[in-house]
């Protein structure tokens, strides 16, 4: 089945590290996604890694996958206030299909 | 590149009427497009994928009478919602696949359609 779920919400301080997890159930996943949505706005693709990799790193955010375990998580490091935003995880169970997770707010505070 | 526009980006329309939304790729040939909806504070949920040309393929539980999709050129598809109901008001998000795209991360997003029914 497809079903991906995140924490809700989260809130941290303006240079603290956030980060925001995910669980999965297909693991035929070829990659798995991070979105960001800024208010009233589309989707933006922040990064993906590829389903044979541990660990993506893309300046200040890093990806780390755990395939045994079907979790996906992301880092922030220095978070700013820029980056409060609802973030979600996307798996890939076919081709060019997305299954978004529920979402996580994230808010930084200054 | 791989800019997508949805036209409006909010409509409001009274119960009963139909309301058509446009998804444009700008500077790029889209294949594939594809239609979701996101209720709020909720996730994307995929609505249709349509195809160029071709007839979309509706998610199990979307009308398709409701939902009518036409992806008539390569860079547009339009998503007409028929007689409107309240529940019908949601956030509609378009994305849209390159010609040669060979993953799911060449999927660019269009900034979204805010409708409410009255």
């Amino acid at each position: 089945g497809e079903d991906v779920e995140q924490s809700l919400f989260l809130s941290v301080r303006e240079g603290d590290s956030s980060v925001i997890n995910c669980t999965y159930t297909d693991s035929s996943s070829t990659y798995l996604y991070w979105y960001k949505q800024e208010p009233g706005a589309g989707l933006q693709l922040l990064t993906y890694i590829f389903s044979n990799m541990d660990m993506k790193q893309d300046q200040r955010l890093t990806v780390l996958l755990n395939k045994k375990d079907k979790h996906l998580s992301l880092r922030i490091a220095d978070t700013q206030t820029g980056d409060s935003a609802i973030y979600f995880c996307a798996e890939s169970p076919g081709f060019q299909k997305l299954v978004f997770g529920t979402g996580t707010r994230l808010l930084v505070s200054p | 590149g791989a800019v997508v526009s949805q036209h409006p980006s909010r409509v409001i329309c009274k119960s009963g009427t139909s309301v058509k939304i446009e998804c444009r790729s700008l500077d790029f040939q889209a294949t594939t497009m594809f239609w979701y909806r996101q209720f709020p504070k909720k996730s994307l949920m995929l609505m249709a994928t349509s195809n160029e040309g071709s007839k979309a393929t509706y998610e199990q539980g979307v009308e398709k009478d409701k939902f009518l999709i036409n992806h008539a050129s390569l860079t547009l598809s339009t998503l007409t919602v028929t007689s409107a109901h309240p529940e019908d008001s949601s956030f509609y998000i378009c994305s849209a696949s390159p010609r040669l795209a060979v993953s799911s991360y060449e999927q660019y997003f269009g900034p979204g359609t805010r409708l409410t029914v009255t």
